[in-house]
């Protein structure tokens, strides 16, 4: 167990819809990332997060948005769902242990 | 803009043999740099990081990479490999934005098969 929780492991949904996954990082730790790993690009960077306020920013398509609370869980939220958003989602946190990743939210679209 | 190339996408060796994988970056300043490895269907284990100091570094599992400078490599290598190390393995920079917060960007992965 890394300490860094994602939830849910699988979601399969259909074209057109909206889904949210869940990190809650390691505890102690103010930053959440998050990745998208797909077939066609690989391990991707997508959003960071520090102590709730947006720090830096990647590939991550306008359809896509997150937040992280006051008690530092994020949420990733992927809206008007294509087929080609099927991916593996990890969630990092870091902070004075280092960087851990969680097991992965594998979204599935159909 | 930082970016990594692992320029073998598969490599097969036997087991008991001795294994390389190649890595190399782009990168403005000094780098952090990682190597992670993922069994199928799960998530990415740390092997081994630089930040700075010895260039030669030590992880889990037997692995130690070197990172020099002057060739913008830092391979992965282990003197005898097993069946159990068959996964991808994957290169990263991190991008320092303060403290302990930096995001990564990862090369497109190795995958290693282990002969018996």
């Amino acid at each position: 167990d890394s300490g860094v929780t994602q939830t849910p492991k699988h979601l399969i949904t259909a074209t057109g819809q909206r889904v949210t996954l869940r990190c809650s990082p390691r505890s102690g730790d103010l930053s959440v990332y998050w990745y998208q790993q797909s077939l066609d690009q690989g391990l991707q960077f997508l959003i960071q997060y520090y102590n709730g306020e947006e720090r830096a920013k990647g590939n991550i398509l306008e359809r896509f948005s997150a937040q992280q609370f006051p008690d530092l869980h994020s949420e990733l939220n992927l809206s008007s769902l294509e087929l080609g958003d099927s991916a593996l989602y990890f969630c990092a946190s870091s902070g004075y242990i280092g960087y851990t990743f969680g097991s992965g939210t594998r979204l599935t679209v159909v | 803009a930082q970016s990594v190339t692992q320029p073998d996408i598969h490599i097969t060796v036997s087991e008991g043999a001795s294994l390389e994988l190649r890595c190399n970056y782009s990168y403005g300043a000094t780098p952090y740099l990682f190597w992670y490895v993922q069994s199928p269907g799960q998530g990415l284990q740390l092997l081994l990081k630089y930040f700075s100091g010895d260039t030669l570094v030590q992880g889990i599992k037997g692995f130690e990479a070197e990172f020099k400078r002057s060739q913008s490599s830092f391979n992965l290598r282990k003197p005898s490999v097993h069946w159990s190390d068959a996964a991808e393995y994957f290169c990263a920079v991190g991008e320092n934005s303060g403290g302990s917060n930096y995001k990564l960007t990862f090369g497109k992965g190795t995958l290693l098969t282990v002969n018996p």
